[in-house]
Protein backbone atom coordinates (compact mmCIF):
# COMPACT_ATOMS: atom_id res chain seq x y z
CA UNK A 1 0.00 0.00 0.00
CA UNK A 2 1.17 3.45 -0.81
CA UNK A 3 2.03 5.91 1.84
CA UNK A 4 0.19 8.66 -0.15
CA UNK A 5 -3.07 8.00 -2.21
CA UNK A 6 -5.29 10.11 -3.65
CA UNK A 7 -8.45 10.23 -5.33
CA UNK A 8 -10.14 10.10 -7.76
CA UNK A 9 -7.02 9.46 -10.24
CA UNK A 10 -9.09 11.12 -13.41
CA UNK A 11 -11.74 13.82 -12.77
CA UNK A 12 -13.52 15.56 -15.92
CA UNK A 13 -16.04 18.69 -14.29
CA UNK A 14 -17.51 21.50 -16.65
CA UNK A 15 -16.06 24.64 -16.42
CA UNK A 16 -17.81 26.47 -12.88
CA UNK A 17 -17.69 23.35 -11.02
CA UNK A 18 -16.46 23.16 -7.43
CA UNK A 19 -13.86 20.34 -7.42
CA UNK A 20 -12.30 18.27 -4.67
CA UNK A 21 -9.15 16.41 -4.51
CA UNK A 22 -8.64 14.35 -1.61
CA UNK A 23 -5.10 12.81 -0.38
CA UNK A 24 -4.65 10.03 2.81
CA UNK A 25 -1.51 9.20 4.64
CA UNK A 26 -0.21 6.83 6.96
CA UNK A 27 2.81 7.95 7.96
CA UNK A 28 3.80 10.74 10.67
CA UNK A 29 4.31 13.74 8.68
CA UNK A 30 5.60 17.41 9.03
CA UNK A 31 4.21 19.21 6.37
CA UNK A 32 2.28 17.97 3.21
CA UNK A 33 2.15 19.86 0.18
CA UNK A 34 0.15 19.83 -3.01
CA UNK A 35 1.36 20.67 -6.41
CA UNK A 36 0.51 21.33 -9.88
CA UNK A 37 2.15 19.59 -13.46
CA UNK A 38 1.03 21.11 -16.36
CA UNK A 39 0.77 18.88 -19.77
CA UNK A 40 4.10 20.86 -20.17
CA UNK A 41 5.69 19.37 -17.36
CA UNK A 42 6.64 22.00 -15.23
CA UNK A 43 5.83 21.56 -11.59
CA UNK A 44 4.26 24.38 -9.38
CA UNK A 45 3.77 24.39 -5.72
CA UNK A 46 0.43 25.54 -4.54
CA UNK A 47 0.41 25.43 -0.74
CA UNK A 48 2.69 23.65 1.80
CA UNK A 49 0.62 23.36 5.41
CA UNK A 50 0.96 21.72 8.50
CA UNK A 51 -2.85 22.46 10.06
CA UNK A 52 -6.09 23.73 9.59
CA UNK A 53 -6.39 25.75 5.97
CA UNK A 54 -4.75 27.95 3.05
CA UNK A 55 -6.83 29.87 0.68
CA UNK A 56 -5.11 31.25 -2.62
CA UNK A 57 -7.14 32.92 -4.69
CA UNK A 58 -10.14 30.07 -6.01
CA UNK A 59 -7.73 27.39 -4.64
CA UNK A 60 -8.18 25.78 -0.69
CA UNK A 61 -6.25 23.33 0.91
CA UNK A 62 -7.10 21.80 3.89
CA UNK A 63 -5.64 19.48 6.50
CA UNK A 64 -6.77 17.35 8.97
CA UNK A 65 -3.64 16.05 10.98
CA UNK A 66 -5.66 13.32 13.35
CA UNK A 67 -7.42 11.67 10.41
CA UNK A 68 -4.23 12.04 7.89
CA UNK A 69 -5.96 13.50 5.49
CA UNK A 70 -5.94 16.51 3.16
CA UNK A 71 -8.39 18.12 0.31
CA UNK A 72 -7.84 20.93 -2.36
CA UNK A 73 -10.59 22.21 -3.15
CA UNK A 74 -10.68 24.55 -7.11
CA UNK A 75 -13.85 26.98 -6.85
CA UNK A 76 -15.07 28.12 -10.07
CA UNK A 77 -13.08 26.09 -11.59
CA UNK A 78 -11.84 26.81 -15.34
CA UNK A 79 -9.94 25.17 -18.44
CA UNK A 80 -6.82 26.55 -17.61
CA UNK A 81 -7.28 24.40 -14.27
CA UNK A 82 -7.05 21.16 -16.12
CA UNK A 83 -3.32 19.85 -14.92
CA UNK A 84 -2.19 16.93 -12.94
CA UNK A 85 -2.29 17.84 -8.90
CA UNK A 86 0.12 16.19 -6.66
CA UNK A 87 -0.01 15.28 -3.09
CA UNK A 88 3.10 15.12 -1.43
CA UNK A 89 4.13 14.90 2.34
CA UNK A 90 7.46 15.48 4.08
CA UNK A 91 7.91 12.46 6.91
CA UNK A 92 9.31 13.02 10.10
CA UNK A 93 12.76 11.58 10.26
CA UNK A 94 14.87 10.41 12.68
CA UNK A 95 17.62 13.04 12.56
CA UNK A 96 18.11 13.93 9.06
CA UNK A 97 15.71 15.53 6.50
CA UNK A 98 13.89 13.15 3.89
CA UNK A 99 12.74 14.41 0.59
CA UNK A 100 8.97 14.41 -0.48
CA UNK A 101 6.87 11.06 -0.38
CA UNK A 102 4.21 11.80 -3.26
CA UNK A 103 0.83 10.32 -4.43
CA UNK A 104 0.58 9.44 -7.70
CA UNK A 105 -1.63 12.26 -8.75
CA UNK A 106 -5.17 13.20 -10.01
CA UNK A 107 -5.34 14.04 -13.63
CA UNK A 108 -8.27 16.98 -13.85
CA UNK A 109 -9.68 18.12 -17.20
CA UNK A 110 -12.16 21.19 -17.02
CA UNK A 111 -14.25 21.30 -20.21
CA UNK A 112 -15.84 24.66 -21.06
CA UNK B 1 14.79 37.01 -9.90
CA UNK B 2 14.94 33.81 -11.86
CA UNK B 3 13.45 30.67 -10.59
CA UNK B 4 15.09 27.41 -10.63
CA UNK B 5 17.10 26.47 -13.72
CA UNK B 6 17.61 23.18 -14.95
CA UNK B 7 19.39 22.49 -18.28
CA UNK B 8 19.51 21.15 -20.34
CA UNK B 9 15.39 20.62 -21.25
CA UNK B 10 15.94 17.74 -23.03
CA UNK B 11 18.64 15.16 -23.06
CA UNK B 12 19.53 12.53 -25.79
CA UNK B 13 22.16 9.50 -24.69
CA UNK B 14 22.74 6.14 -26.38
CA UNK B 15 23.03 3.25 -23.92
CA UNK B 16 25.94 3.29 -22.26
CA UNK B 17 27.08 7.06 -22.34
CA UNK B 18 27.18 9.42 -19.60
CA UNK B 19 24.07 12.00 -18.59
CA UNK B 20 25.25 15.70 -16.79
CA UNK B 21 21.93 17.14 -15.35
CA UNK B 22 22.32 20.42 -13.94
CA UNK B 23 20.39 22.38 -11.40
CA UNK B 24 20.74 25.97 -10.62
CA UNK B 25 18.68 26.71 -7.25
CA UNK B 26 17.35 30.26 -6.83
CA UNK B 27 19.15 33.11 -5.80
CA UNK B 28 19.43 32.53 -1.74
CA UNK B 29 18.31 28.55 -1.25
CA UNK B 30 20.95 26.39 0.00
CA UNK B 31 18.78 23.38 -0.48
CA UNK B 32 18.17 21.62 -3.25
CA UNK B 33 16.72 18.03 -3.85
CA UNK B 34 16.83 15.94 -7.05
CA UNK B 35 13.20 13.90 -7.73
CA UNK B 36 12.73 11.23 -10.89
CA UNK B 37 9.57 11.14 -12.27
CA UNK B 38 9.19 7.81 -14.45
CA UNK B 39 6.83 7.38 -17.58
CA UNK B 40 2.96 6.83 -16.19
CA UNK B 41 4.53 6.91 -12.61
CA UNK B 42 4.87 9.55 -9.82
CA UNK B 43 7.89 11.45 -8.67
CA UNK B 44 10.23 9.74 -6.59
CA UNK B 45 12.40 11.61 -4.00
CA UNK B 46 16.14 10.53 -5.00
CA UNK B 47 18.81 13.01 -3.33
CA UNK B 48 18.90 16.01 -0.91
CA UNK B 49 21.87 18.39 -0.88
CA UNK B 50 23.05 21.52 0.77
CA UNK B 51 25.96 23.51 0.04
CA UNK B 52 29.07 20.19 -0.99
CA UNK B 53 27.62 17.97 1.68
CA UNK B 54 24.73 15.23 1.04
CA UNK B 55 22.56 15.00 3.54
CA UNK B 56 19.87 12.65 2.44
CA UNK B 57 20.27 10.05 -1.05
CA UNK B 58 18.33 7.31 0.08
CA UNK B 59 16.47 7.27 -3.05
CA UNK B 60 19.34 7.12 -5.17
CA UNK B 61 20.23 3.88 -6.94
CA UNK B 62 23.50 2.42 -5.42
CA UNK B 63 25.38 1.95 -9.20
CA UNK B 64 25.79 4.43 -11.45
CA UNK B 65 24.20 7.63 -10.11
CA UNK B 66 26.15 10.29 -8.03
CA UNK B 67 25.18 13.92 -7.38
CA UNK B 68 27.01 17.00 -6.36
CA UNK B 69 26.07 20.01 -4.88
CA UNK B 70 29.83 22.44 -5.06
CA UNK B 71 30.90 25.33 -3.13
CA UNK B 72 30.28 27.41 -6.56
CA UNK B 73 28.40 26.59 -9.49
CA UNK B 74 25.46 24.32 -9.99
CA UNK B 75 24.12 21.31 -8.32
CA UNK B 76 24.97 17.81 -11.08
CA UNK B 77 23.43 14.46 -11.37
CA UNK B 78 25.25 12.31 -12.93
CA UNK B 79 24.38 9.38 -14.38
CA UNK B 80 26.49 6.98 -15.72
CA UNK B 81 26.49 3.64 -18.28
CA UNK B 82 22.72 4.53 -18.84
CA UNK B 83 20.08 1.89 -19.57
CA UNK B 84 17.36 2.57 -21.07
CA UNK B 85 15.42 2.56 -17.98
CA UNK B 86 17.07 5.85 -16.94
CA UNK B 87 14.57 7.22 -19.32
CA UNK B 88 12.64 10.19 -17.20
CA UNK B 89 12.13 13.44 -16.14
CA UNK B 90 14.49 14.79 -13.48
CA UNK B 91 13.13 17.49 -11.53
CA UNK B 92 15.12 19.77 -9.26
CA UNK B 93 13.78 21.51 -6.73
CA UNK B 94 15.35 24.19 -3.91
CA UNK B 95 13.93 25.99 -0.87
CA UNK B 96 16.00 28.65 1.29
CA UNK B 97 15.45 26.68 4.51
CA UNK B 98 14.75 23.06 5.60
CA UNK B 99 10.97 23.51 5.84
CA UNK B 100 9.77 26.07 3.79
CA UNK B 101 8.11 25.60 0.53
CA UNK B 102 9.81 24.24 -2.58
CA UNK B 103 10.62 25.77 -6.35
CA UNK B 104 10.80 23.21 -8.82
CA UNK B 105 12.48 23.90 -12.27
CA UNK B 106 11.20 22.74 -15.37
CA UNK B 107 12.96 19.23 -15.75
CA UNK B 108 15.56 17.84 -17.68
CA UNK B 109 13.67 15.16 -19.81
CA UNK B 110 16.37 12.31 -20.79
CA UNK B 111 15.81 9.81 -23.29
CA UNK B 112 18.13 6.85 -23.81
CA UNK B 113 18.15 5.39 -26.99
Amino acid sequence: KNEVEQSPQNLTAQEGEFITINCSYSVGISALHWLQQHPGGGIVSLFMLSSGKKKHGRLIATINIQEKHSSLHITASHPRDSAVYICAVRKYSGGGADGLTFGKGTHLIIQP
Amino acid sequence: NAGVMQNPRHLVRRRGQEARLRCSPMKGHSHVYWYRQLPEEGLKFMVYLQKENIIDESGMPKERFSAEFPKEGPSILRIQQVVRGDSAAYFCASSPELHSPLHFGNGTRLTVT
